[in-house]
């Protein structure tokens, strides 16, 4: 069965400009969340979708967005980006809420650069 | 914050020896969960031990979990150089709290 797949890769952007990133988790999960991995902060949670609405959200400025479709696919925004936005971001989906354990499958994640 | 802490922060062994990480955590919690990350690379479940585990098994990996302490650990028997790669720990309520991680490099 095929893995979640984060789109794009490698990006590089400006002050400034916005990005958006994109998620498709494992076919069958409804539950996909958002993390940012920065060498000082290490894993910091961004948001969670499950069934195209949001159940947790972490402690981030609004400039950081996101949206569940019903093929249970996800994409994050960042308005306005800044230079600390620099980031890997990664993407995790689990069958969270459904019988099964709660394990994360995660993307290779989206590196972003912002000069 | 609930995320939880790894230590050592980094570690260096010969390939054969063991490694063992510990994690603190500060609420409690559903179950504890142990992921592996390659450099640049997504994460990847390792093994999960349940609140009312004490010890769990998989392959090479042992992990203990002692609730009262708030503490796991994951011990990596006779390691090998493809084990090199962060380790995290992750809690569970009703989102995942990732630790710091550690570091660890097996030098062949």
């Amino acid at each position: 069965k095929a893995g979640v797949t984060q789109t794009p890769r490698y990006l590089i952007k400006t002050r400034g400009q916005q990005v958006t990133l994109s998620c498709s988790p494992i076919s069958g999960h409804r539950s996909v969340s958002w993390y940012q991995q920065t060498p000082g902060q290490g894993l910091q949670f961004l948001f969670e979708y499950f069934s195209e609405t949001q159940r947790n959200k972490g402690n981030f400025p609004g400039r950081f967005s996101g949206r569940q479709f019903s093929n249970s696919r996800s994409e994050m925004n960042v308005s306005t980006l800044e230079l600390g936005d620099s980031a890997l971001y990664l993407c995790a989906s689990s069958n969270w809420g459904d019988s099964g354990a709660n394990v994360l499958t995660f993307g290779a994640g989206s590196r972003l650069t912002v000069l | 914050s609930q995320q939880g802490e790894e230590d050592p922060q980094a570690l260096s062994i010969q390939e054969g020896e063991n490694a063992t990480m510990n994690c603190s955590y500060k609420t409690s919690i559903n179950n504890l969960q142990w992921y592996r990350q390659n450099s640049g690379r997504g994460l990847v479940h390792l093994i999960l031990i349940r609140s009312n585990e004490r010890e769990k098994h998989s392959g090479r990996l042992r992990v203990t979990l002692d609730t009262s302490k708030k503490s796991s650990s994951l011990l990596i028997t006779a390691s090998r150089a493809a084990d090199t790669a962060s380790y995290f720990c992750a809690t569970t309520g009703n989102q995942f709290y990732f630790g710091t991680g550690t570091s660890l490099t097996v030098i062949p």
